[in-house]
């Protein structure tokens, strides 16, 4: 998990709030990816990123490599956004394997 | 699209018993993985795989073995189960081709050890 660092650990949202969860990694990543485990426990792909940002609905993702942080914004939180975000980063010189960090556990409040 | 799928959903087993998980998928991916998760933790990856009969370690390989019969297929055994285990196994496999590295999971395999 330190070479995955993800903050913050936990967090309490009211729905149709913002927020902002973030992974700094101590290996070169070159590729980030961004899961939501829900409640049943599987693992749903919300993000594949090369450096750059993606949007999907109501999450934007950036991937910065130079300053080797990741971040995942929601925005206008929903009670089924509730789960734990991981975020994996790949390195060349790690070959083909995901590094995953612990996770962010989200609780969207009504 | 396609999916993976992983056998049992729920395995029981005793101290000391060795234990089988399946995984298959049928995306046509050319590398799969094998990784253990804990109540509350990250994944760790035990096993992967980059093509039929390859295998490679990860960083929890000590106490499992994997078999990659074919493509679309990946097994993992746990050589003897420890008393009060509790953990969840989940399979992923992705494609090698270049058009993307993304890693698609199964929805896991969750093992007690009485």
């Amino acid at each position: 998990g330190d070479k995955v660092k993800q903050s913050p650990s936990a967090l309490s949202l009211q729905e149709g709030t913002n927020s902002a969860l973030r992974c700094n990694f101590s290996i070169a990543a070159t590729t980030v990816q961004w899961f939501l485990q829900n409640p049943r426990g599987s693992l749903i792909n919300l993000f594949y990123l090369v450096p750059g940002t993606k949007e999907n609905g109501r999450l934007k993702s950036t991937f910065n490599s130079k300053e080797s942080y990741s971040t995942l914004h929601i925005r206008d939180a929903q009670l089924e956004d509730s789960g734990t975000y991981f975020c994996a980063a790949e390195a060349n010189s790690a070959g083909n394997k995901l590094t995953f960090g612990i996770g962010t556990r989200v609780l969207v409040r009504p | 699209g396609g999916i993976i799928t992983q056998t049992p959903k729920f395995l029981i087993g005793q101290e000391g018993q060795k234990l089988t998980l399946k995984c298959q998928q049928n995306f046509n991916h050319d590398t799969m993985y094998w990784y253990r998760q804990d109540s509350g933790k990250g994944l760790r990856l035990i096993y992967y795989s980059i093509t039929e009969n390859d295998l490679q370690k990860g960083d929890l390989s000590e106490g499992y073995d994997a078999s990659r019969e074919k493509k679309s297929s990946f097994s993992l055994t746990v050589t003897s189960a420890q008393k009060n285990e509790m953990a969840v196994f989940l399979c992923a496999s992705r494609p090698e081709d270049g058009s993307s590295y993304e890693q698609y999971f199964g929805p896991g395999t969750r093992l007690t050890v009485l």
